[in-house]
């Protein structure tokens, strides 16, 4: 199975912060790359696939780029809907795997 | 707009069974797989598998696969998991995740609000 590892897996930050998560494969998986946003007690959100498309309705705070091992999500001005763990995850191939998740607090 | 219902929480014995819905509206319901996806208590995001809604053709994750069943029935849309033998370790949210694709893509753009499955004696 593909390791997804994310780091950092928690960070605190303020409204308006940039902030930047990083995700790294075990081995290439092209732009087959999704990040999810999970707010405490819903369910998760696909905010971007293929790496840097995001979803309809996603505000364009939300960027992602990379591929191949390594990928990064930034939120370029942290807002306080934002606060939650972002998990990112390939579809390169079966089973899909998720990273262990970070989790973005208030400072 | 999609939406996906999942059935209520449920607390179950050791070695019972449980059955969960996920009834989809909104959409064509066999026009996109569905996905399950376990998250333990304070953890991370694990798929189960999938099923795909053309042909009820399940497709199992290591780790899921005997006590584990999806099916559906898509005269009223929805799609199901049943876990049986339950054991203290199947304590968790269950969630279903439609798929972005009519097979299978892995990208998950709806989500069901989630079924906690609650184990104990």
């Amino acid at each position: 199975d593909i390791q997804m590892t994310q780091s950092p897996s928690s960070l605190s930050a303020s409204v308006g912060d940039r902030v930047t998560i990083t995700c790294r494969a075990s081995q290439s998986i092209s732009s087959y790359l999704n990040w999810y946003r999970q707010r405490p007690g819903k369910a998760p959100e696909l905010l971007m696939s293929a790496a840097s498309s995001l979803q309809s309705g996603v505000p364009s705070r939300f960027s992602g780029s990379g591929s191949g091992t390594d990928f990064t999500l930034t939120i370029s001005s942290l807002q306080p809907e934002d606060f939650a763990t972002y998990y990112c995850q390939q579809s390169h191939s079966t089973p899909p795997t998720f990273g262990q998740g970070t989790k973005v607090e208030i400072k | 707009q999609v939406q996906l219902v999942q059935s209520g929480s449920e607390w179950k014995k050791p070695g019972a069974s449980v059955k969960v819905s996920c009834k989809a509206s909104g959409y064509s319901f066999t026009s996109y797989a569905m996905n399950w996806v376990r998250q333990a208590p304070g953890q991370g995001l694990e798929w189960m598998g999938w099923i795909n809604t053309n042909t009820g053709n399940p497709v199992y994750a290591q780790g899921f696969t005997g006590r584990f069943v999806f099916s559906l029935d898509t005269s009223v849309s929805t799609a199901y998991l049943q876990i049986s033998s339950l054991k203290a370790e199947d304590t968790a949210m269950y969630y279903c995740a439609r798929d972005e694709e009519d097979f299978w893509s892995g990208r998950m753009g709806a989500w069901g609000q989630g079924t906690l499955v609650t184990v104990s004696s």
